[in-house]
């Protein structure tokens, strides 16, 4: 079973802070990885895609991935209260066909004012 | 803008109940999934699509069935509902090709089974 593992929270940070997300993965062989945002009672949505070693900033947000150590980060500078909700860590399995993900179960973000 | 259609917002049946929960997208989408969200579970993928009468199984194919008879129709059958299948339904589509993996969600089918 390839699995991703994130960090359940909550993770509580103050507004203008910077968030730190983690998500570690058991499959080496995976290419790509995804961060989606879930509002509570809404559906996940993508914020960012990595797919290659290092840094990767879309405005307030840098995903970070290091394929040794299999692990991919998603960095919120500058938190807003709007960014409270769950983010989820995504992997695409090696292996036939990239059409499934493996979603983490989440971490559960608090920005507090 | 894409966009991903479920039927119903909130579904209540009976244990034993067949049950079709409906999904549409309109972006000409080749891949469709079916998800379930559970409270400490995550996402779960339980059928998958990548072409009209295409299925594959997910991680959790157990008691549910799918169709697609039409491209931009995916459709998640419940033989025969029981109340561990209570859960949050999600289905998804995203094109094929190139890093295709950005999934366009519907906004869910909460489905209690009493």
């Amino acid at each position: 079973q390839k699995e991703v593992e994130q960090n359940s929270g909550p993770l509580s940070v103050p507004e203008g802070a910077i968030a730190s997300l983690n998500c570690t993965y058991s499959d080496r062989g995976s290419q790509s990885f995804f961060w989606y945002r879930q509002y509570s009672g809404k559906s996940p949505e993508l914020i960012m895609s990595i797919y290659s070693n290092g840094d990767k900033e879309d405005g307030r947000f840098t995903a970070q991935l290091n394929k040794a150590s299999q692990y991919v980060s998603l960095l919120i500078r500058d938190s807003q209260p709007s960014d409270s909700a769950t983010y989820l860590c995504a992997v695409t399995p090696s292996g036939a066909g990239s059409y499934q993900l493996t979603f983490g179960k989440g971490t559960k973000l608090s920005v507090i004012p | 803008d894409v966009k991903v259609t479920q039927s119903s917002r909130y579904l209540v049946k009976r244990t034993g109940e067949k049950v079709f929960l409906e999904c549409v997208q309109d972006m000409d989408h080749e891949n469709m999934f079916w998800y379930r969200q559970d409270p400490g579970l995550g996402l779960r993928l339980i059928y998958f699509s990548y072409d009209v009468k295409m299925k594959e199984k997910g991680d959790i194919p157990e008691g549910y069935s799918v169709s697609r008879e039409k491209k931009e129709r995916f459709s998640l059958i419940l033989e025969s509902a029981s109340t561990n299948q209570t859960s949050m339904y999600l289905c998804a589509s995203s094109p094929r090709g190139g890093k295709n993996e950005k999934l366009f969600f519907g906004s869910g089918t909460q489905l209690s089974v009493l």
